[in-house]
């Protein structure tokens, strides 16, 4: 049963720490998202790549967020430096590109808490 | 810009019996997909349904089932049935091909026993 999994599952950390997530999409697939999910805002599109390269990340904040994919299994998501407003649940999903709609699988989620 | 609209924050429903989440969008695109995405408390996104716009036939899954109004720009979900494990956030979502995924806020359904 392919799953898209997603490590740290929890985190917690200090203001001004760097934060890196990590995700390893299903094998076969190449489009990959990262999302985050809070209470206000709900679900967010923070970055998207097809075949390692990325499309569209305007959804994250520039300055401390950065997306990456070093190699077709694994997505990494940093926050450097970290801060309190950046806490939520933050999710990898992957895809075959447009195949079945562009229907995307969900990892677990990391959920960040920043102090 | 497509927005996917779920007036329903919050659903009841008895187990046993059937409920219908609401969802509309706007968009001036002719060939698009819906879907239906369920987090349980264990907070993992599960896909439920999909529907593709060209096809005028609605989508079923087991208890699982869709009433796509494309003129209406609607996409109900109907769960019949219901189970207490159906008990979680439902979002609605659409994609236009080449396209990111939007999502609905959410609607939080409860099941009673």
């Amino acid at each position: 049963d392919a799953r898209v999994t997603q490590t740290p599952r929890d985190k917690v950390t200090e203001m001004g720490q760097e934060v890196t997530m990590r995700c390893q999409p299903i094998l076969g697939h190449n489009t990959v998202f990262w999302y985050r999910q809070t209470m206000m805002q709900g679900l967010e599109l923070l970055a998207y790549f097809r075949n390692r390269a990325p499309l569209d990340d305007s959804g994250m904040p520039k300055d401390r967020f950065s997306a990456e994919m070093p190699d077709a299994t694994l997505a990494t998501l940093k926050i450097q430096p970290s801060e309190p407003r950046d806490s939520a649940v933050y999710f990898c999903a992957s895809g075959q590109g447009d195949l079945r709609g562009g229907e995307q699988f969900f990892g677990p989620g990391t959920r960040l808490t920043v102090l | 810009a497509q927005t996917v609209t779920q007036s329903q924050p919050e659903m009841s429903v008895q187990e046993a019996e059937t409920v219908t989440l609401s969802c509309t969008y706007d968009t001036s695109e002719s060939d698009y997909y819906l879907f239906w995405y369920k987090q349980p408390p264990s907070r993992q996104m599960i896909l439920v349904i999909r529907q593709e716009a060209y096809k005028q036939q609605n989508a079923t899954e087991n208890r699982f089932s869709v009433n796509f109004q494309k003129a209406a720009k609607s996409f109900s979900l109907k769960i019949s049935d219901s189970q207490l494990g159906d008990a979680a956030m439902y979002f609605c979502a659409y994609r236009s091909p080449y396209n990111d995924m939007r999502f609905g806020a959410g609607t939080r359904l409860t099941v009673k026993p």
